[in-house]
């Protein structure tokens, strides 16, 4: 299996903050990655495929780079809305495997 | 605009068998582009591919929960399922329903989620 690593596990930040995260691949998968936010109670919903895509409907402010095993997500201007956990994903094998999540608290 | 919704007991016995249904509406089981998914989170293991179907029945699993799990799917009522086996209590999750075009391409619908807690 291709394991996914997250890191921080958790970060604290204020309205209107730059951050960023990222996600480590266990072996190359191109950029065969998607990023999801997950509110708490909610379904995890899909903000980022092929690693810098980004989903109808989500807001610019959020960006996805990277190939190979290495991966970022940003968030500019933080917005209220934004505090959740977000997980990445490897869709380049089966079985599909998730990151451990990072969460992003005020 | 597709949806998911599953549905099945919220409390299972241990070592009896899982089952949930996922209803599609909006779209169909038998749009060609998609494999039906499962996936599950629980606090100890994040969130877990059970496994996948497409509409021909034929199905991947996670070769970690292989021996245990079956999918299905019934065109007619626009329904694919899932069965987990010999459940335990590392079994307890929100388990999803949710779908993918192909190797590439994101979980781009998802179900509300169903928790099924498993006890002894």
């Amino acid at each position: 299996d291709i394991q996914m690593t997250q890191s921080p596990s958790s970060l604290s930040a204020s309205v209107g903050d730059r951050v960023t995260f990222t996600c480590r691949a266990s072996q190359s998968i191109h950029s065969y990655l998607a990023w999801y936010q997950q509110k708490p109670g909610k379904a995890p919903k899909v903000l980022i495929s092929a690693a810098s895509s980004l989903s109808s409907g989500v807001p610019s402010r959020f960006s996805g780079s990277g190939s190979g095993t290495d991966f970022t997500l940003t968030i500019n201007r933080l917005q209220p809305e934004d505090f959740a956990t977000y997980y990445c994903q490897q869709t380049y094998d089966t079985p599909r495997t998730f990151g451990q999540g990072t969460k992003v608290e005020l | 605009q597709v949806q998911l919704q599953e549905s099945g007991p919220g409390l299972v016995k241990a070592s009896e068998t899982l089952s949930l249904t996922c209803t599609v509406s909006g779209g169909s089981v038998i749009d060609t582009s998609y494999y039906w998914t499962w996936i599950r989170q629980s606090p100890g293991k994040g969130l877990e591919w059970i496994g996948y179907i497409y509409y021909t029945g034929a199905t991947r699993y996670n070769p970690s929960l292989q021996s245990r799990v079956f999918m299905s799917v019934d065109t007619s009522k626009n329904q694919f399922s899932l069965s987990l086996y010999s459940v335990t209590a590392a079994d307890t999750a929100v388990y999803y329903c949710t779908r993918e075009r192909d190797s590439g391409w994101p979980f781009d619908s998802w179900g509300q989620g169903a928790l099924v807690t498993v006890s002894s």
